[in-house]
């Protein structure tokens, strides 16, 4: 079974851009969710989507957002990029919502200058 | 709000040498679960741990879960270079829905 995707895997915006990153969970998998990692911060959870509706959010900006399809796969986006944006961003699938296994993806490593 | 503390932040022990990591939360958590991320990589799902005073055993690893749900400890008997990167607990709360990851403990071996 093939793992958790994301592309893009690398990416470099100036201030001001807005970039979105995708998401392709294991097959099966209903749920996704979004966690941001610095150095300084730790993982902190963005959101998580489950059956194509955002079921929970962390305490982000409204400038962070982010949908889900129908086939479960999961974009999500950040508007006028700030230079703190810049971290790895990773997705987690499970299979349902809630206290499931999370199978992380490699992540989209976003630098902002 | 809710948080989990994990400690310590860092750990650096020769081969051989034993190693445990502690998270403390805020609240009683429904479950909480340890992640190993090597450097580079990233997060992998070692266990979860529902019950009360729960113990869990993958060969030299020994995940424990405290009596009022709100502490886990994860122990690395006799370390290997293998061991070396950042363990996380993530705690969930029925609450809020949500998994709050501690922030991390990152272990090195020294051969």
């Amino acid at each position: 079974k093939a793992g958790v995707t994301q592309t893009p895997r690398y990416l470099i915006k100036t201030r001001g851009q807005q970039v979105t990153l995708s998401c392709s969970p294991i097959s099966g998998h209903r749920s996704v969710s979004w966690y941001q990692q610095t150095p300084g911060q730790g993982l902190q959870f963005l959101f998580e989507y489950f059956s194509e509706t955002q079921r929970n959010k962390g305490n982000f900006p409204g400038r962070f957002s982010g949908r889900q399809f129908s086939n479960s796969r999961s974009e999500m986006n950040v508007s006028t990029l700030e230079l703190g944006d810049s971290a790895l961003y990773l997705c987690a699938s499970s299979l349902g919502q809630g206290a499931y296994e999370q199978y992380f993806g490699p992540g989209t490593r976003l630098t902002v200058t | 709000g809710q948080q989990v503390m994990q400690i310590p932040q860092y750990q650096h022990v020769q081969e051989g040498e034993d190693f445990t990591t502690y998270c403390n939360s805020s609240t009683t958590l429904s479950n909480i679960q340890w992640y190993k991320q090597r450097p580079g990589g990233h997060p992998v799902f070692l266990i979860q741990l529902v019950k009360s005073g729960e113990v869990k055993k993958q060969k030299r690893l020994t995940f424990q879960f405290g009596e009022a749900k709100k502490n886990s400890s994860l122990h690395i008997t006799a370390t290997q270079t293998t061991d070396v990167g950042t363990y996380f607990c993530a705690g969930y709360t029925d609450n809020f829905n949500k998994f709050y990851f501690g922030s991390g403990t990152k272990l090195n071996v020294k051969p």
